[in-house]
């Protein structure tokens, strides 16, 4: 079975632009969270989707949205890139909710500048 | 509030010798989901191993074993006859059973250097 797969893996942006993430879930999974990695604040949770829905969401700006097709495949939004929002961003998927595995993709590394 | 504490920063090791990374963590509820997770330089997490609150034994998986205690609120991970390819950071993540979401606490990381 084909694990979490995140496009694109690089990314170098400027400020003020925006980005789109892309995340493909385990085929199966109906959940996928995103979470932000920087070496001051670690992983954070960013929010969760579950049937096309945002069941939770982290502590962020309204810069960074989401959504969540019908095929479960995900995607997330930053607009207007501060250069804070230099971070890799990994995307996570599990069957139902965070009481199970969660499996994480490898990520995407975006470079505000 | 949910919190879970990774007080080594960074541990460094001569191979073949054993390792204990510490977990620590806060909740207030009684049904909880505790987690390792190895990200190795290349950035994904890879998943070692998930915990329910109401079993404690302990674990071991070759030469990984994790230490499970409640009543000191500590899930702690052992390496034995650590090896180069260990280098990594850990996480230890917390997961509150009522929470029918997708959201993880983690700690703060363990970076693990396993110098041959």
């Amino acid at each position: 079975k084909a694990g979490v797969t995140q496009t694109p893996r690089y990314l170098i942006k400027t400020r003020g632009q925006q980005v789109t993430l892309s995340c493909s879930p385990i085929s199966g999974h109906r959940s996928v969270s995103w979470y932000q990695q920087t070496p001051g604040q670690g992983l954070q949770f960013l929010f969760e989707y579950f049937s096309e829905t945002q069941r939770n969401k982290g502590n962020f700006p309204g810069r960074f949205s989401g959504r969540q097709f019908s095929n479960s495949r995900s995607e997330m939004n930053v607009s207007t890139l501060e250069l804070g929002d230099s971070a890799l961003y990994l995307c996570a998927s599990s069957l139902q909710d965070s009481r199970e595995t969660q499996y994480f993709g490898p990520g995407t590394r975006l470079l505000v500048l | 509030a949910q919190k879970v504490t990774q007080a080594q920063t960074e541990i460094s090791v001569v191979e073949k010798e054993d390792v204990t990374l510490d977990c620590v963590y806060e909740t207030r509820d009684t049904t909880y989901y505790l987690f390792w997770y190895k990200q190795p330089p290349s950035g994904e997490l890879v998943f070692l191993i998930r915990r329910n609150s109401f079993d404690e034994q302990n674990e071991i998986s070759g030469r990984y074993s994790w230490n499970f205690q409640k009543s000191t609120s500590s899930f702690n991970f052992t390496i034995t006859a650590s090896q180069v390819v260990d280098s990594a950071v850990y996480f230890c993540a917390l997961s509150e059973a009522y929470s029918n979401t997708g959201k993880l606490i983690f700690g703060q990381g363990t970076t693990l250097q396993v110098k041959p």
